[in-house]
């Protein structure tokens, strides 16, 4: 079982350049959640997905746009990156119901 | 809105000190309350969860919680600390925020230094 799986561990992004972040999970969770970390901000959820299907905005949407692509992948895109968008990008994931959430290793963005 | 707050931003230790963090959350109906724990350069780990029952919860590594419902606090408690403690502690409530589906809202951390 490798839980939460995220790709990249890093990258470095030019001001405008897109990207999409990867994740997975093979718990067979209907709910997954992207967040991001920044320093004395605690984490912040920028979309999540309840369920296959579904998906909505969190704290911080604004420049993120989601997918899931069935039950075990749900990937975050950034359109035009911008600096303010420098972060530690954490993927996680429930059996719903408000249970435990498992988190994945992370993607540390830098936005140049 | 469902609000958490920490009241430590930086807790410096010695070893064998024993531990208190504060957590207090607003009040949401149906409390779902957590610790995580975020070793350096790793991801968020759960050390301990309060869904209902006994108010005194035990986790890993010898961490406890105690939810105090007329305090709205979820302290998280270590009688005796060591140096691989050393992490960021999040506390967090999970909230029912419509169709089915579930939010986390986090603290902002403490970071916890452990000193040899």
């Amino acid at each position: 079982n490798a839980g939460v799986t995220q790709t990249p561990k890093f990258q470095v992004l030019k001001t405008g350049q897109s990207m999409t972040l990867q994740c997975a999970q093979d718990m067979n969770h209907n709910s997954m959640y992207w967040y991001r970390q920044d320093p004395g901000m605690g984490l912040r959820l920028i979309y999540y997905s309840a369920s296959e299907g579904t998906t909505d905005k969190g704290e911080v949407p604004n420049g993120y746009n989601v997918s899931r692509l069935n039950k075990r992948e749900f990937s975050l895109r950034l359109e035009s990156a911008a600096p303010s968008q420098t972060s530690v990008y954490f993927c996680a994931s429930s059996g719903g119901g408000g249970d435990t959430q498992y988190f994945g290793p992370g993607t540390r963005l830098t936005v140049l | 809105a469902q609000s958490v707050s920490q009241h430590n931003h930086h807790v410096i230790l010695s070893e064998a000190a024993s531990l208190e963090l504060g957590c207090n959350y607003s009040y949401g109906g149906t409390v779902n309350l957590f610790w995580y724990v975020q070793y350096p350069g790793q991801h968020l780990q759960l050390l301990l969860k309060y869904f209902s029952g006994d108010p005194l919860v035990k986790g890993i590594k010898g961490f406890e919680a105690e939810f105090i419902k007329s305090k709205f606090s979820f302290n998280l408690r270590k009688p005796s600390v060591q140096w691989s403690d050393t992490a960021e502690y999040f506390c967090a409530d999970s909230a029912y925020s419509g169709a089915g589906s579930y939010q986390l809202t986090f603290g902002k951390g403490t970071k916890l230094s452990v000193i040899p």
